[in-house]
């Protein structure tokens, strides 16, 4: 089953912060987050491992409570450049180095 | 990172014919996936390229459809057989990186059938 991301959507004027779920039915080995631009490949941000938090970015951030198989992608003071779909890439436990990705959240930043 | 090329990078096709898309890497990997992205959706993966045995499919996805090769560490090929309109996706590889433990994907083909 694909992973839930919420919200489908949503809309920030820059410097406003954001932040995008993702939750799987699944036990999980990591959490991957990716953010693709209209007509672009997905562009790897960041890899969350079981057990441990990990930041890729100066302003964004990221969560993942294995035990919930939950991840929480955090963006704060959002920039125009941070528009885009972000999708979680899960793996599970019982499938490495496999990713299944979630349903897609679609961020657009307004001046 | 890695640098990851494909061919084509767009098509438009006939309905019932085939097209193979060529997936190039700049260095040895030992893992390559293949995905559908469909219009305004997510990924979907369809099978993961194992270098000198079959590719592994996931769930909806057989080998007759969509043949795969993987002759080397560095190149893979995705085939869409006897295509319908339905196939008209964005089809992606990726390779999975040890040291990153992540996986990086090329620029997509858009495939477009009439």
């Amino acid at each position: 089953q694909q992973p839930v991301q919420s919200p489908q959507a949503v809309i920030l004027r820059e410097g406003e912060d954001a932040v995008i779920n993702c939750s799987s039915s699944k036990a999980l080995y990591s959490v991957h987050w990716y953010r693709q631009k209209h007509g672009e490949a997905p562009v790897f941000l960041m890899i969350l491992l079981k057990g441990g938090e990990q930041k890729g970015h100066e302003k964004i951030s990221a969560s993942f409570n294995e035990k919930k198989q939950q991840s929480s992608l955090y963006l704060t003071a959002s920039q125009l450049s941070y528009s885009g779909t972000y999708f979680c890439g899960t793996e599970e436990l019982r499938r490495a180095n496999n990713l299944f990705f979630g349903t897609g959240t679609r961020l657009t930043v307004i001046p | 990172s890695a640098v990851i090329s494909q061919k084509p990078s767009r098509d438009i096709c006939q309905r019932g014919t085939s097209l193979t898309i060529q997936c190039q890497v700049d260095s040895q990997v030992t893992m390559m996936f293949w995905y559908r992205q469909q219009p305004g959706q997510s990924l979907t993966l369809i099978a993961t390229a194992n270098q000198g045995s079959e590719a592994t499919y996931e769930s909806g996805f057989v080998i007759d459809k969509f043949p795969i090769s993987r002759p080397n560490l560095t190149f893979s090929t995705l085939t869409v057989s006897n295509m319908s309109p339905e196939d008209s996706s964005i089809y992606l590889c990726s390779v999975g990186l040890a040291a990153s433990k992540t996986q990086y994907f090329g620029p997509g083909t858009r495939l477009l059938v009439l």
